[in-house]
């Protein structure tokens, strides 16, 4: 069975602060996808990122990077110079082999961004 | 751009009434999905449908049914409401696994009250 954990359950920083959110993942499957949805008090998950088990080249976008690491199984999540909007409910999710088609997602790290 | 559109975002029930939750997506994706999202619980896989009138059960289908007539369209069903539904409803559409990454998009929520 697959399984992702967020051992973070609430994180608050200063704005500017860097902010790195951690989740770690479970599966027997060679193949898999993991990814990161973001839920702004709006309540709409939007899509952050995928990335598939063969590539474990990190990735850069603005403030956003994360960093996937197969040896410890974790997908962490790091923003940069954080600003009151990233204030939101991230979620990591795991798909892909034995449950291709359904995602296993984290409970969630509520980011809380103050001025 | 893939949109997807929930009925309601909030709504308020009496307990016993039939409640229907709908979801249309314009994106062609023959994968849809229903999540209740409740404090500390994460999302948590209700229904899943794989195809027009195919359906399978998720994590916790009890207590709600499901209907998916046109490829656009998933209803979630409760037959007779309950207080412990009172919950958020995310609704999510993707590509299947064959074509697809397993990304999911998803709806802006319905927020359930039952009273």
């Amino acid at each position: 069975a697959q399984k992702v954990t967020q051992a973070q359950t609430e994180i608050s920083v200063v704005e500017k602060e860097d902010v790195t959110l951690d989740c770690v993942y479970e599966t027997r499957d060679t193949t898999y996808y993991l990814f990161w949805y973001k839920q702004p008090p709006s309540g709409e998950l939007v899509f952050l990122i995928r990335r598939n088990s063969f590539d474990e080249q990190n990735e850069i976008s603005g403030r956003y990077s994360w960093n996937f690491q197969k040896s410890t199984s974790s997908f962490n999540f790091t923003i940069t110079a954080s600003q009151v909007v990233d204030s939101a409910v991230y979620f990591c999710a795991l798909s892909g082999g034995t449950n291709a088609g359904k995602s296993t997602f984290g409970d969630g790290t509520t980011l809380t961004v103050k001025p | 751009d893939v949109k997807v559109t929930q009925s309601s975002r909030y709504l308020v029930k009496r307990t016993g009434e039939k409640v229907f939750l709908e979801c249309v997506q314009d994106m062609d994706h023959e994968n849809m999905f229903w999540y209740r999202q409740d404090p500390g619980l994460g999302l948590r896989l209700i229904y899943f449908s794989y195809d027009v009138k195919m359906k399978e059960k998720g994590d916790i289908p009890e207590g709600y049914s499901v209907s998916r007539e046109k490829k656009e369209r998933f209803s979630l069903i409760l037959e007779s409401a309950s207080t412990n539904q009172t919950s958020m409803y995310l609704c999510a559409s993707s590509l299947p696994s064959g074509r697809g990454t397993d990304t999911q998009y998803f709806g802006p929520g319905t927020r359930l009250t039952v009273l």
